[in-house]
């Protein structure tokens, strides 16, 4: 099956700085790749997305780049706020008729005021 | 439209109990998910079905059961709890396809003791 990995798992920035979370995949025929906030005791809430036939995709303050070659893809987050914090995951969607969803173990990440 | 419900929220299990996770979804979705999150960690894939009377494993389906017999229903059974099964449990669907974003329910927090 699909390998999903990411990092850092802890990111801890100042509010106003850019924080940046970064995955990778290990099956050349996964296609999506979307990425999910979970705040404290809440479930996990899609936020961006890109498709494999795009390498970025931007959404006010937070970008998704993708490249395929390598098999990565990054959460970039400019202009942090303090209701930034929260868990977020990366995905990959994986499967012989692309049904799976393979997520990556998380990164809390701690915007300071 | 109250998308994917999950019921119950909590429960405590005694070690070799069973139980039943019930998971319902109101979108007409035909991909239906099992997922269990560990805490501090990803999202593992326990089950998942791309349809009424159709489903298959994920990476983690060692102590679980499913049935997927109409389009909205997808319980999850447990028989036999072990404590290595205290986790949040989280429900999800989607219509299928490429790109088609997952919808979380809110999750049922089990302990096995």
């Amino acid at each position: 099956g699909e390998n999903v990995e990411q990092h850092p798992s802890t990111l801890s920035v100042q509010e106003g700085d850019s924080a940046v979370i970064k995955c990778t995949y290990s099956d050349s025929a996964s296609n999506y790749f979307p990425w999910y906030k979970q705040e404290l005791g809440k479930r996990p809430q899609l936020i961006i997305d890109i498709r494999s036939n795009v390498g970025e995709k931007k959404d006010q303050r937070i970008a998704v780049t993708l490249n395929k070659t390598a098999k990565h893809f990054s959460l970039h987050i400019t202009e942090t706020q303090p209701e930034d914090s929260a868990v977020y995951f990366c995905a990959a969607l994986q499967g012989d008729n692309f049904n799976k969803f393979y997520f990556g173990s998380g990164t809390k990440l701690n915007v300071k005021p | 439209n109250a998308g994917v419900t999950q019921t119950p929220k909590f429960r405590i299990l005694k070690i070799g109990q069973s139980m039943t996770l019930q998971c319902t979804q109101d979108m007409n979705h035909n991909y239906m998910y099992w997922y269990r999150q560990d805490p501090g960690m990803g999202l593992k894939l326990i089950y998942y079905s791309v349809g009424a009377g159709i489903t298959d494993k994920g990476e983690v389906p060692n102590g679980y059961n499913v049935s997927r017999s109409t389009t909205e229903d997808f319980p999850l059974r447990l028989e036999l709890a072990a404590p290595s099964q205290t986790s949040v449990y989280f429900c999800a669907s989607r219509t299928g396809g490429w790109g088609e974003k997952l919808f979380f329910g809110s999750g049922t927090q089990l302990s096995v003791l």
